[in-house]
């Protein structure tokens, strides 16, 4: 168990939908990390954010918008879905690498399999 | 900006026998070094780490790699392959920017 918690694990809906997913991450991290994860384009990063501020934008689409809040915990928000956004979709933490001994490893959730019909 | 390079997507090997994995990393500011492995149906899970301690790094599972700056490199091995080594793995570091970036991963199949 990594410490992080995903929801929900599974999820369908149609294409032109809007879907929300969740993260919490590990105790004590305040880095949050979204991965999109397809057969064909593999483990692409989509955005990082640190303690509520956006950190790190990767291959997120502008349909897709991010936010982590006070809590800590972050959603994903995936809007206008096409068949293309089926994947699975995870969230990692960590602690800040060189901060604290932390080494900027990442603790991944199990994800969560979008599948856009 | 660091860049790391997995070659081949795909290894298969037969049980008991060698496995090795490469991974070579570009950045010239001494990184921490990962290798992830991910099952079928599950998160990335980390195996092992390097971080300018020992070069020869022990990880779970039998799993070693050994960091080598001069090749700038980070292979992957275990001398004997169990069938439930079978998955992906990834090999990943941080530059200066603490900004981990991943290679394209490579699925390690075993054959019987």
């Amino acid at each position: 168990d990594s410490g992080v918690t995903q929801t929900p694990k599974h999820l369908i809906t149609a294409t032109g939908q809007r879907v929300t997913l969740r993260c919490s991450p590990r105790s004590g991290d305040l880095s949050v990390y979204w991965y999109q994860q397809s057969l064909d384009q593999g483990l692409q990063f989509l955005i990082q954010y640190y303690n509520g501020e956006e950190r790190a934008k990767g291959n997120i689409l502008e349909r897709f918008s991010a936010q982590q809040f006070p809590d800590l915990h972050s959603e994903l928000n995936l809007s206008s879905l096409e068949l293309g956004d089926s994947a699975l979709y995870f969230c990692a933490s960590s602690g800040l690498a060189g901060v604290g001994g932390n080494t900027g490893e990442l603790f991944f959730g199990e994800g969560s399999r979008l599948t856009v019909l | 900006a660091q860049s790391v390079t997995q070659l081949g997507s795909h290894v298969s090997v037969s049980e008991g026998a060698l496995v090795l994995l490469r991974c070579n990393y570009s950045s010239s500011v001494p990184p921490y070094l990962f290798w992830y492995v991910q099952y079928p149906n599950q998160g990335l899970q980390l195996l092992l780490k390097y971080t300018s301690a020992a070069t020869l790094v022990k990880g779970i599972n039998g799993f070693e790699a050994e960091f080598k700056k001069s090749e700038t490199s980070f292979h992957l091995t275990k001398p004997s392959a169990h069938m439930s080594d079978a998955a992906e793995y990834f090999c990943a570091a941080t530059g200066a920017n603490s900004k981990l970036t991943f290679g394209k991963g490579i699925t390690l199949s075993v054959r019987p």
